[in-house]
């Protein structure tokens, strides 16, 4: 069965730092671009971050731009995202999704929560 | 960056037929794609590349493009389509992903 499981979500105090972690079984992950997706409460969908399949393209979105780091390891089957300088406006759930272009983001984990908050 | 403009919401009986509409620049340029997401759940794609269905999504949804719009016609509407729907679309070159703000269906 195709899975995305993230974990490693939490409360953080502002200005604090958390690692997500994106755990994927079922298919050939090193063969994927990967994204993290983000959800605030109440609000719509917003793209984090994506790596390519090979770790040679990284992207982010303004938002999140020089205080988030994406990262995988192939052998481990894992995508990470290194949250630092947390602010409230990033509370959120945390998807990860793999990305197959042009067929877009067609599997999705069941996301993982971050809390913002002192 | 470019934006995606969804309606917030789209009210539909059981049985008759919703559209909901996404409107952007890039549109005319850059393949869509449709996700529906069910309160507590993660997004599901329901159309990939303007009007492809993704293995095992029902056949009522579909999906076209004219221009800068792009619309998602969800046929025979059934109770348990009430969800929210995104549309998607990459930036030139795959380089970052837009979401649109989302549209509510109600089904009355």
């Amino acid at each position: 069965e195709v899975q995305l499981v993230e974990s490693g979500g939490g409360l953080v105090k502002p200005g604090g730092s958390l690692r997500l972690s994106c755990t994927a079984s079922g298919f050939n992950f090193n063969s994927y671009n990967m994204n993290w997706v983000r959800q605030a409460p109440g609000k719509g969908l917003e793209w984090v971050s994506s790596i390519s399949y090979g770790s040679g393209h990284i992207y982010y979105a303004d938002s999140v731009k020089g205080r988030f780091t994406i990262s995988r390891d192939n052998a481990e089957n894992s995508l990470y995202l290194q949250m630092d300088s947390l602010g409230a406006e990033d509370t959120a759930m945390y998807y990860c999704a793999r990305d197959q272009r042009p067929q877009g983001m067609d599997v999705w984990g069941q996301g993982t929560t971050v809390i913002v908050s002192s | 960056s470019f934006e995606l403009t969804q309606p917030p919401s789209v009210s539909v009986s059981p049985g008759q037929t919703a559209r909901i509409t996404c409107s952007g620049d890039a549109l005319s340029k850059q393949y869509a794609y449709w996700f529906q997401q069910k309160p507590g759940q993660a997004p599901v794609m329901i159309i990939e590349k303007d009007n492809e269905r993704p293995s095992g999504i029902p056949e009522r949804f579909s999906g076209s493009s004219s221009g800068t719009t792009v619309t998602l016609t969800i046929s025979g509407v059934q109770a348990e389509d009430e969800a929210d729907y995104y549309c998607q679309s990459p930036e030139s070159g795959y380089v970052y992903w837009v979401f649109g703000g989302g549209t509510k269906l109600i089904v009355l």
